[in-house]
């Protein structure tokens, strides 16, 4: 079984430019994640999607993140304009069923944002 | 409102030694907890998880973690670390009701022979 795929797996620019990551979960798993990881700090979840759906965005900074998840099987996480405090590592996870009954996300191997 | 507390940032152990990785949480309802790992450039990956029944779960690698609700912990042990335990541990909890999962800052286990 294919696990989760991000790309790119690195990524360096300049604050004010935009950038864009892509996650492709596990083949059938409904829900997606998607983390920031700042260094030194646990993940913070940016936006959950179930399906195409939006379940979770509330710490999601929209005036400069947004993402989607079109046809309900791999997603894109934008960032316009970046910020200093942007640079993190990007998580994407997968899970196959609502998290209380089984509890186990699967996380692909991130996407580092180092923004100068 | 749910949060994790890992108190410690680092934990320094010689190989095959015991180690105890500490987590509290908070909650104000009934709680679901997990234990990640981390290897440097890798995603994390579940260690093992308390849903519900026994208070002491075993995971992967020799792992095991207890749940006490009295003192709201949920500390991760091994007896005999190995070097391949060098990694990031993360503390997570998941509130009943709710799925998502919020991570602990993490501790890094540091093995050396």
């Amino acid at each position: 079984e294919a696990g989760v795929a991000q790309s790119p797996r690195y990524k360096i620019i300049e604050k004010r430019q935009s950038v864009a990551f892509w996650c492709n979960p596990i083949s059938g798993h409904a829900t997606l994640y998607w983390y920031q990881q700042i260094l030194g700090q646990g993940p913070k979840l940016l936006i959950q999607f179930q399906n195409n759906g939006v379940v979770d965005d509330s710490q999601l900074p929209k005036d400069r993140f947004s993402a989607e998840r079109l046809k309900g099987v791999d997603s894109t996480l934008k960032i316009q304009p970046a910020k200093l405090e942007d640079s993190a590592v990007y998580l994407c996870a997968s899970s196959s069923r609502d998290l209380g009954f089984l509890g186990e996300l699967f996380f692909g191997e991130g996407s580092r944002l180092t923004v100068l | 409102a749910q949060s994790v507390t890992q108190l410690d940032s680092q934990v320094p152990v010689f190989e095959e030694a015991p180690v105890e990785l500490r987590c509290n949480y908070s909650s104000s309802v009934s709680v679901y907890l997990f234990w990640y790992v981390q290897y440097p450039n890798q995603g994390l990956q579940l260690l093992l998880k308390y849903l519900s029944g026994s208070t002491l779960v075993k995971g992967i690698n020799g792992f095991e973690a207890e749940f006490n609700k009295s003192q709201t912990s949920f500390h991760l042990r091994k007896p005999s670390v190995h070097i391949s335990d060098t990694a990031e541990y993360f503390c997570a909890v998941s509130s009943s009701g709710y799925s998502t999962l919020t991570f602990g800052k993490g501790t890094m286990l540091l093995v050396s022979p």
